[in-house]
């Protein structure tokens, strides 16, 4: 499996909306509903942030949100907030307990 | 409140072995696959593979099959990650993660920071 395919690095301002796209194949992404996304703080775990493409764990605010056409999906984090800025990684299932990660995404808070 | 708690970091010298370990509590361990992610200096995640703590059933990604062995003591609710013989591309931080409904990993370990240098 080939690790899903990021932008290397986004930016948006205050308040803004960014959104972040998570491209795979049809054997990953487009096959299942089963993508999520992490966001990493330097120095510090991953944290999961949405799960089943849409789903918020309990306590990650709603301005994160995250949909799916075919083999692409994304990650929108609206009214950006300065705590936002850190590495954003995609994952999609690809079967047989597999997963693949995306390469990250650097959002930098302007 | 679940927790995983990895062992601490290790300096190791090319062509040593080691085990490195990821302990859970605050719930049943054994319900929960376990997995390995692996992280390079100023890299990216890499899915490792998971290993079901109930039975030691194990999926590697094809990337780290033949290179680490995963293993699990459900008795004390630890599963471990080893090599049996390090290389210096091995210098990495290696978390575990514990697998939820939906192949997410909820949950992870602080990591561990292996660092292989002669």
């Amino acid at each position: 499996q080939s690790a899903l395919t990021q932008p290397r690095s986004v930016s948006g301002s205050p308040g803004q909306s960014v959104t972040i796209s998570c491209t795979g194949t049809s054997s990953d992404v487009g096959a299942y509903n089963y993508v999520s996304w992490y966001q990493q703080h330097p120095g510090k775990a991953p944290k999961l942030m949405i799960y089943d493409v849409t789903k918020r764990p309990s306590g990650v605010p709603d301005r994160f949100s995250g949909s799916k056409s075919g083999n692409t999906a994304s990650l929108t984090i609206s009214g950006l907030q300065a705590e936002d800025e850190a590495d954003y990684y995609c994952c999609s299932y690809a079967g047989s307990y597999i997963v693949v990660f995306g390469g990250g995404t650097k959002l930098t808070v302007l | 409140e679940v927790q995983l708690v990895q062992s601490g970091a290790e300096v190791k010298k090319p062509g040593e072995s080691l085990k490195i370990s990821c302990k859970g509590s605050g719930d049943t361990f054994t319900n929960y696959w376990i997995g390995w992610v692996r992280q390079m200096p100023g890299k990216g995640l890499e899915w490792m593979g998971i290993i079901s703590p109930a039975d030691s059933d194990i999926r590697y990604s094809p990337s780290f099959q033949g290179q680490v062995t995963f293993s699990a003591d459900k008795s004390i609710s630890t599963a471990y990650l080893q090599w049996s013989s390090l290389k210096a591309s091995d210098t990495a931080m290696y978390y575990c993660a514990r697998l939820g409904d939906g192949y997410n990993y909820g949950y992870w370990g602080q990591g561990t920071l292996v660092t292989v240098s002669s």
